[in-house]
């Protein structure tokens, strides 16, 4: 069946260092993939998506390009803010229309 | 902006109680799901509606779970007995008639159930 994996956390960053969570996927056929955030007590907001092979998804400095020789949908950003702080969930849908998620990656940047 | 509304927030049952929780999706969403987050792990799915109709409940612990929706609009899931195991983030999800793997499902707020 469909998977995602993500690097393990947590990561603690510096206010304005680069960063980059990994994430690869195993699925059948060609998912879209996805990037969620989540901030303490809350539910699960869209980041960024992209639904074939070499899309680049990018918002609010995040990047992620869907490499499908890799399988992997890596996220980057620049410069970290500390507003950035949250949870990170890889995730891919198919032809079933639901989304598999990844453990999650707690990133926690400081000022 | 519309969003999927959940209710309780929060809720703190004695185990081997019956616990409810409630989700309104997007006007118009005709996609349904109920997923369950537990702590420090990724979300995953319970159940999936398409208007009125479960599309998928293959994870959905039927001895104990059940899920309804009704008139295809707002949607119950209902825990009976809950059991410790049970603890965690509750999260309904709704995406647009019509859509396919690209659509974004946007997410409710949570419910966050401690079993006692």
């Amino acid at each position: 069946g469909d998977s995602v994996t993500q690097m393990e956390g947590p990561v603690t960053l510096s206010e304005e260092a680069f960063l980059t969570i990994n994430c690869t996927y195993t699925a059948t056929g060609y998912p879209s993939l996805f990037w969620y955030v989540q901030y303490p007590g809350e539910g699960l907001q869209l980041l960024l998506k992209a639904t074939k092979a070499d899309d680049k998804g990018s918002n609010k400095g995040f990047e992620a390009t869907y490499r499908k020789e890799t399988t992997s949908f890596h996220l980057e950003k620049g410069s970290v803010q500390v507003s950035d702080s949250a949870v990170y969930f890889c995730a891919l849908s198919g032809s079933a229309r639901q989304l598999t998620f990844g453990s999650g990656t707690q990133l926690t940047v400081l000022p | 902006e519309a969003e999927v509304a959940q209710s309780p927030r929060y809720k703190i049952t004695e185990k081997s109680q019956a616990v409810a929780f409630w989700c309104d999706p997007i006007s118009g969403h005709a996609t349904l799901y109920w997923y369950r987050q537990i702590l420090g792990q990724g979300p995953e799915l319970l159940v999936q509606f398409q208007d009125e109709s479960v599309v998928d409940d293959s994870q959905l612990p039927k001895d104990r779970f059940s899920a309804e929706r009704l008139k295809g609009v707002d949607s119950t899931l209902k825990i009976q007995p809950a059991e410790l195991g049970d603890s965690a983030m509750y999260l309904c999800a709704s995406s647009r008639k019509g859509g396919n793997m690209n659509t974004e499902a946007f997410f409710g707020q949570g419910t966050r159930l401690t079993v006692v």
